[in-house]
């Protein structure tokens, strides 16, 4: 089984802040992806990155898939209250005979 | 062109009694995914199925819990005999046919509460 580790676990931050969170493995996947989840709603997805060392932009949001393939991170300039939520990276369906690997995602809370 | 749908969106259910869960996938998809989440926590894989079959079960409870996607209708999942422990949010997402490495979009969730 393909695990995603993601990290930090909660963060909380002034508007206007920048953050990175991080999503590593020791195995390498083909793409990832990066959904966000507002309380009481599903995941949203975000992005997919597919190509090591790419790095893929959301308005603020700043997606890079690492060389190896074996992480990605996620950096949002001047974070703002509307980015409150749960950040989760997330293996493709077909990785693992089917199931998407999640990570346990990051809480991010962004104070105004 | 309707997203993936579930219902009910939230349910309450006393412990011994059944929970059926539904997903309707976006048209035009044919794969199905259950998750199970616990609150701050992420989604944890359940099942996968296409229509008529069930690919890989292998997150699922061999006991009380079950899942079918019929050629015609939504997806159920099924847990009988609820307890206190299947208290969570139950996700659905759903791809298209084919190509197994599609990306998966979710349905908004169904909270089950059992009492």
């Amino acid at each position: 089984t393909q695990l995603l580790e993601q990290s930090p676990q909660f963060l909380s931050i002034q508007e206007g802040e920048n953050l990175t969170v991080y999503c590593n493995s020791s195995s390498v996947f083909s793409s990832l992806q990066w959904y966000r989840q507002e309380p009481g709603e599903g995941p949203v997805l975000l992005v997919t990155v597919v190509t090591g060392g790419e790095v893929k932009k959301l308005k603020r949001l700043t997606f890079q898939f690492g060389d190896a393939r074996k992480d990605s991170s996620l950096h949002i300039t001047a974070a703002q209250p509307g980015d409150t939520g749960l950040y989760l990276c997330a293996g493709p369906p077909g990785t693992n005979a089917g199931k998407s690997t999640f990570g346990d995602g990051t809480t991010l809370t962004v104070k105004p | 062109n309707a997203g993936v749908m579930q219902n009910p969106r939230h349910l309450v259910r006393r412990r011994g009694q059944e929970a059926r869960l539904r997903c309707s996938p976006m048209k035009g998809h044919s794969h199905v995914y259950w998750y199970r989440q616990l609150p701050e926590e992420g989604l944890k894989f359940m099942v996968y199925l296409q229509k008529e079959n069930i690919i890989d079960e292998s997150g699922m409870p061999k006991e009380r819990f079950s899942a079918e996607f019929p050629k015609e209708g939504p997806s159920i999942l099924r847990i009988q005999q609820v307890v206190r422990g299947d208290s969570a949010a139950y996700f659905c997402a759903s791809s298209p046919p084919g190509r197994i490495q599609e990306t998966q979009y979710f349905g908004p969730g169904t909270r089950l509460l059992v009492l």
